[in-house]
């Protein structure tokens, strides 16, 4: 099983709707991680999470927002979803030790 | 901000030739230095984890150092196999719990 889930694995969706990824871990990490990637760009930081109570913005957290519902859960959310957010979405988690990143699988969303 | 360049964006080898690539990152303030392998359709994976200037970390034909001093970072792959082809990244962290990723060097290995 993976150690990293997101749902859902592909969204299309329509300008204005609001939209949820959710990521769940089994790794039992505290710090978990938003990112999206564009094409060219690399991966930009979205929203990242230290521990339950503990919320920071990233690079690009305009647009989104984040909830850190248990230490295995964190979900984004895209209030009213614009076409520039089409991109691939991943979330991380990695342990204090060391900073090593583990990855989900992504999610691929798509906003017409 | 902290700017971190990978340097080529992309590059194309035969299958056995040997190549790098480079991580350039700012030299103050530094913490730690992690290199990933990303495949395409796949996600991201943790490949060395680089904290003292001078260190070299080797995992089968993949090998890299770190010069904090002069703020870069080098990766080597040792005959390339088709096997190799991904996008490499890496990511610069500084003692304020700061990090960023590089944009990536995208390898090609051509049979």
């Amino acid at each position: 099983d993976a150690d990293v889930t997101q749902t859902p694995r592909n969204r299309i969706t329509k300008t204005g709707k609001r939209i949820m990824l959710e990521c769940s871990q089994t790794k039992g990490h505290d710090r978990m991680y938003w990112y999206r990637q564009d094409p060219g760009l690399g991966l930009r930081l979205i929203y990242y999470s230290f521990d339950v109570k503990d919320i920071n913005k990233g690079e690009i957290s305009d647009g989104y927002s984040v909830s850190r519902q248990a230490q295995a859960k964190f979900s984004l959310s895209l209030e009213s979803a614009i076409p520039n957010q089409t991109a691939l979405y991943f979330c991380a988690t990695s342990e204090f030790s060391t900073d090593t990143q583990y990855f989900g699988p992504g999610t691929r969303l798509t906003v017409l | 901000i902290l700017n971190v360049e990978q340097s080529p964006q992309s590059l194309h080898v035969q299958e056995g030739d040997s190549t790098n690539f480079t991580c350039s990152f700012p030299s103050s303030n530094f913490y730690a230095l992690h290199w990933y392998r990303w495949e395409t359709a796949k996600s991201p994976e943790a490949l060395f984890v680089m904290t003292l200037n001078g260190d070299e970390k080797k995992k089968g034909r993949i090998s890299a150092t770190l010069n904090t001093k002069e703020g870069y970072s080098y990766l080597y792959i040792k005959g390339s196999q088709p096997e190799d082809s991904a996008t490499y990244l890496c990511a610069f962290y500084n003692y304020g719990q700061n990090f960023v990723f590089g944009p990536g060097t995208r390898l090609s290995v051509l049979p």
